[in-house]
């Protein structure tokens, strides 16, 4: 049972372009929702994070969209650019479950 | 150490060898994870420690997987008898608390030939 679900798979986008990467999650005991960057052959990074208290965070070209009624989250980047080309990962976690949950990733590759 | 460390950071053993990987997590992080990754894949989560608590043992693909943390700090995953399948990059996770930044190792390739 995936507790985080992803959108897409993979994403191409042209350098100054903007890239959307949605999830979803049931589980509303989550209570901190963070986004990983991979690069190939690294660990994941934590890129930006949000709780639920607020809608919107925003740290340079990142902002997390977060919808509660909804239960998704979103990661945008802005003016996207070639050093952008990675693996994004959403995640969630929650006071009440102990483990970090992660999404099935998205390939990201932005285009010079 | 700075960061998470795991060893090493390659290993190719033959099928039905048993392996053991190891984690040093950041020094007083009480949450350690494992997690596998298969090629081009996402993060399949493995184990979950935390504290004195019993392990999250609920991703573990079978009974060949096991995992110890050693007074609340190194963390080893022993793979028992290992199949081709098995070949994966093993990634461990430290964090501090619940709901903090969770930080990861570089991870160890694993190859099964």
């Amino acid at each position: 049972q995936q507790q985080v679900k992803q959108s897409p798979q993979s994403l191409i986008v042209q350098k100054g372009g903007i890239s959307i990467i949605n999830c979803a999650y049931e589980n509303t005991a989550f209570d901190y929702f963070p986004w990983y960057q991979q690069f190939p052959g690294k660990g994941p990074a934590l890129l930006i994070a949000i709780r639920p208290d607020v809608s919107e965070k925003k740290e340079g070209r990142f902002t997390i969209s977060f919808n509660k009624s909804a239960k998704q989250f979103s990661l945008h980047i802005m003016d996207s650019q070639p050093g952008d080309s990675a693996t994004y990962f959403c995640a969630a976690s929650g006071t009440g479950a102990n483990n970090l949950f992660f999404g099935t990733g998205t390939r990201l590759t932005v285009i010079p | 150490g700075a960061g998470v460390s795991q060893s090493p950071s390659n290993k190719v053993t033959e099928k039905g060898k048993d392996v053991e990987l190891r984690c040093d997590p950041i020094s007083g992080h009480t949450a350690l994870y494992w997690y596998r990754q298969s090629l081009g894949q996402g993060l399949e989560f493995l184990i979950y420690f935390q504290g004195n608590s019993a392990p999250d043992k609920s991703g573990l693909p079978s009974d060949r997987f096991s995992a110890e943390r050693t007074g609340g700090s190194v963390s080893t995953l022993t793979i028992q008898r290992t199949q081709q399948e098995d070949s994966a990059v093993y990634l461990c996770a430290s964090r501090l608390q619940k709901n903090t930044e969770a930080f990861f190792g570089q991870g160890t390739r694993l190859t099964v030939v």
